[in-house]
């Protein structure tokens, strides 16, 4: 069974703290995805990796920063948090090379900046 | 970037009926999909419907490409259809656009 973790279901943190938000992917991705999800917004895309140690900026990318170390690991990074930050925030992973590929979602973090 | 649309932005149905949701897109794509987000918050995929029609029990979709639109269809809806539905495509790169999705509430 295909499985996309996320560190937290919930997290809330103070304006100004650094934010590590963690996915671990277990189906051998070469692609993972951060999005962030708001109401009346739908999802958009904060930054991706198409493999390890290579990042892509995505629509939204302002504020935030990635991490890929690993293959299996992609990390979300608020350097200084602020309210508007105040989102969920959804990882997913997908391969490049299969037809018919999907996107599969983590759970979700939904992150309250006070 | 490509544009997506879905219609309508909100939908309430009684157990058992049917609807059809639909998500139009400005440009060709190589990858359309549909999700389903229940309350909960987790998505998950319904169909990779770049073009045809597909079938999965109660759920049917077809995209025609020619005229860049998709369709969803729920058929005897039950309450646990509710959550929201998404529509994503990609035409260049790895990363799917996602429309602002048709939020679903079925009543018993």
């Amino acid at each position: 069974d295909v499985k996309v973790t996320q560190s937290s279901r919930y997290l809330v943190k103070r304006t100004g703290e650094k934010v590590f938000l963690e996915c671990v992917q277990d189906m051998d991705h070469e692609n993972m995805f951060w999005y962030r999800q708001d109401p009346g917004l739908g999802l958009r895309l904060i930054y991706f990796s198409y493999d390890v140690k290579m990042k892509e900026k995505g629509d939204i990318p302002e504020g935030y920063s990635v991490s890929r170390e690993k293959k299996e690991r992609f990390s979300l990074i608020l350097e200084s948090a602020s309210t508007n930050q105040t989102s969920m925030y959804l990882c997913a992973s997908s391969h490049p090379l299969r037809s018919q590929e999907t996107q599969y979602f983590g759970p979700g973090t939904r992150l309250l900046v006070l | 970037g490509i544009q997506v649309e879905q219609s309508p932005p909100d939908l309430i149905l009684q157990e058992g009926a049917n609807s059809t949701l639909r998500c139009n897109f400005s440009d060709s794509v190589n990858n359309l999909q549909w999700f389903h987000q229940n309350p909960w918050g987790q998505l998950i995929n319904l169909f990779y419907i770049p073009s045809g029609t597909k079938q999965n029990g109660r759920l049917s979709a077809t995209t025609v490409a020619t005229e860049r639109y998709s369709l969803l269809y729920i058929s005897s809806s039950q309450t646990t259809d509710s959550g929201v539905y998404f529509c994503a495509v990609e035409n260049s790169g790895y990363a799917l656009n996602f429309g602002k999705g048709t939020s679903l509430l079925v009543t018993p």
